[in-house]
């Protein structure tokens, strides 16, 4: 049974890089049938996209984020990373990292229990 | 972006109910349509894919339909542990783009 787990700091200065951990478990992060994505929700609010990787290194972000965000994927270690800078208290939200499907329809299953960041001095 | 605008926002409802949730699309997505369900404290889970595709493990009460703009999350008979956030995802353009959720409460 496939798990994802993410892990880093859950507080994080204004202005400092985002570094969050997404280990893959019960499954090949190489495996040629999917991506790998993040995802983040604010305390109350809905569900945002932030970005997706292949196995081979290939990335897709959501364009309002594009210029603070990489995703880089270690498929040694079966994991895959976020790195978000400059960082406001407008991205202290809990993050889900997430298995996307690459059947054309980009569903994402499963999730993470996804990790709470917030953003404050 | 294509926005996703789902209604009603909340609903009250009692166990056995039928209960449907809409989602509208700015634009025409075809049948790139995903819905989740989000118990409080707990990650998204994947109900329907590709509008009316029921996710392997998810009980048959559930069903979506639609396509184009318009679409529909039906519980056929609505039980205790269906009470959630219920979310539709488009999936046909980047950036994937969620509705802002429909909550199920217990009447």
């Amino acid at each position: 049974q496939l798990q994802l787990q993410e892990s880093g700091p859950g507080l994080v200065k204004p202005s400092e890089t985002l570094s969050l951990t997404c280990t893959v478990s019960g499954g090949a992060i190489s495996s040629s049938s999917y991506y790998w994505g993040w995802i983040r929700q604010p305390p109350g609010k809905g569900l945002e996209w932030i970005g997706s990787i292949y196995y081979s290194g290939s990335t897709y972000y959501n364009p309002s984020l594009k210029s603070r965000v990489t995703i880089s994927v270690d498929t040694s270690k079966n994991q895959f990373s976020l790195k978000l800078s400059s960082v406001t208290a407008a991205d202290t939200a809990v993050y889900y990292c997430a298995r996307r499907g690459r059947d054309g329809y980009n569903w994402f299953d499963p999730w993470g229990q996804g990790t709470l960041v917030t953003v404050s001095s | 972006d294509i926005q996703m605008t789902q209604s009603p926002s909340s609903l009250s409802a009692a166990v056995g109910d039928r209960v449907t949730i809409t989602c509208r699309a700015s634009q025409s997505i075809s049948s790139y349509l995903n819905w989740y369900q989000q118990k409080p404290g707990k990650a998204p889970k994947l109900l329907i894919y590709a509008a009316s595709s029921l996710q392997s493990g998810v009980p048959s009460r559930f069903s979506g339909s639609g396509s184009g703009t318009d679409f529909t999350l039906t519980i056929s008979s609505l039980q205790p542990e269906d009470f959630a956030t219920y979310y539709c995802q488009q999936s046909y353009s980047i950036p994937w783009t969620f509705g802002q959720g429909t909550k199920v409460e217990i009447k």
